[in-house]
């Protein structure tokens, strides 16, 4: 199992450009989250979703827009990059039954991304 | 609202000394509470869980955590610190269906 993959790895945007990062999990996890990690803030919810065709808001959610068309995947969409932005943005799963019960969430590696 | 606190924005510590850092939550319902580590350009790795029973939990890589009610508190403790244990440690509170909300980190650096 490759667990959470995150891609891109690493991504430059100047102001006002688009792009959309993709997490894919292969653990049939029903719960997806998208997390922002800046120096000194620790992980922030930017928004999750708790099964395929649904999604709800974080703390941090302004800029930010996501899909969860398939089950294994969940898409953060950045409309229009800021440099506010540049982040390193962390994915991750988490399943139901005994493991969901449990809470403990699975990470992707991350994807940093500057807007310049 | 639930919350968690690190004290600690930097500790340093020697190579085979003892580690302790810090963590207090705010949580309405009884918590379930989690360390993770990340090391420097890598993701969150699972070090430990408490969710009941045994307040003194053993992780993975050496580490324990002890979960005291009445301080609200979940301290993470390693006997003795190697090199390898340098690295980012985030404690995490949640309950039920509740994403994860976690504190903001604890950078530790091991000096020889």
């Amino acid at each position: 199992n490759a667990g959470v993959t995150q891609t891109p790895k690493f991504r430059v945007l100047k102001t006002g450009q688009s792009m959309t990062l993709l997490c894919a999990q292969d653990m049939n996890h029903e719960y997806m989250y998208w997390y922002r990690q800046d120096p000194g803030m620790g992980l922030r919810l930017i928004h999750y979703s708790v099964g395929e065709g649904t999604t709800a808001k974080g703390e941090v959610p302004d800029g930010y827009n996501v899909s969860r068309l398939k089950k294994q995947n969940f898409l953060l969409g950045l409309e229009s990059a800021a440099p506010s932005q540049t982040s390193v943005y962390f994915c991750a799963s988490r399943g139901t039954g005994l493991a969901g019960m449990y809470n403990e969430q699975f990470f992707g590696p991350g994807t940093r991304l500057t807007v310049l | 609202a639930q919350s968690v606190t690190q004290p600690d924005i930097h500790i340093t510590v020697s190579e085979g000394a003892s580690l302790e850092l810090r963590c207090n939550y705010s949580y309405g319902a009884t918590p379930y509470l989690f360390w993770y580590v990340q090391s420097p350009g890598q993701g969150l790795q699972l070090l430990l869980k408490y969710f009941s029973g045994d307040t003194l939990v053993q992780g993975i890589k050496g580490f324990e955590a002890e979960f005291k009610r009445s301080q609200s508190s979940f301290n993470l403790r390693k006997p003795s610190v190697h090199w390898s244990d340098a690295a980012e440690y985030f404690c995490a509170v949640g309950a039920g269906n509740t994403p994860l909300v976690f504190g903001k980190g604890t950078r530790l650096s091991v000096i020889a």
